[in-house]
């Protein structure tokens, strides 16, 4: 079984739709991160967490919010989908010692 | 990115054949990480590299990182079809637990 895993895979929604996207790990990790992929950009840094009591803004947090249920789960939430986030989401975790980031397989999401 | 810069954005190889990408940084490296990206599925972790001259190997992949000139560079010898897909580098710029990351070259191995 994949140590880090997101839900849902793939999801088409509608302009203003609230949608959220879950990430789960059994990694034991403490550190949780969600990125944003596009085409020519890389991935940039959404939230992160460095435990269930401390949340982050990255460098591209508006329009985003994000909750950390348990050390194992992080969710990621688009309050009012708009067209220009369409993208490929990442969520990631790294252990307590290490800098080292292990990403889940991804969430392609589509805003029509 | 645009601490971070990846070249080339593109490559084909035969199959067979050597590659270089280069990952270039403006700002201070404290820690260098490659992954792999197959089109449309998560990164996958190939190494990490932290300090300067330090050279790394996983099968026919090689990373270097030379510390002075704030770059890395990943070599892949005897290039196969199994090589293919997306390099991304991370770099920890910042001396905290955050990655940047570079935009990718994304390799096609021909047979």
């Amino acid at each position: 079984d994949a140590d880090v895993t997101q839900t849902p895979r793939n999801r088409i929604t509608k302009t203003g739709k609230r949608i959220m996207l879950e990430c789960s790990q059994t990694k034991g990790h403490d550190r949780m991160y969600w990125y944003r992929q596009d085409p020519g950009l890389g991935l940039r840094l959404i939230y992160y967490s460095f435990d269930v009591k401390d949340i982050n803004k990255g460098e591209i947090s508006d329009g985003y919010s994000v909750s950390r249920q348990a050390q194992a789960k992080f969710s990621l939430s688009l309050e009012s989908a708009i067209p220009n986030q369409t993208a490929l989401y990442f969520c990631a975790t790294s252990a307590g010692g290490s800098k080292t980031q292990y990403f889940g397989p991804g969430t392609r999401l589509l805003v029509l | 990115s645009q601490e971070l810069e990846q070249s080339p954005q593109s490559l084909i190889v035969q199959e067979g054949k050597n590659l270089t990408i280069n990952c270039t940084s403006s700002k201070t490296l404290y820690g260098l990480y490659w992954y792999k990206q197959k089109y449309g599925e998560g990164l996958i972790f190939l190494m990490m590299l932290q300090k300067g001259g330090e050279e790394k190997s996983h099968e026919k992949i090689t990373a270097k990182l030379d510390e002075k000139k704030q770059q890395s560079s990943l070599h892949i010898t005897a290039s196969q079809p199994s090589h293919a897909g997306i390099y991304l580098c991370g770099a920890d710029i910042a001396n905290d637990y955050k990655l940047s990351f570079g935009a990718g070259t994304t390799v096609t191995v021909r047979a």
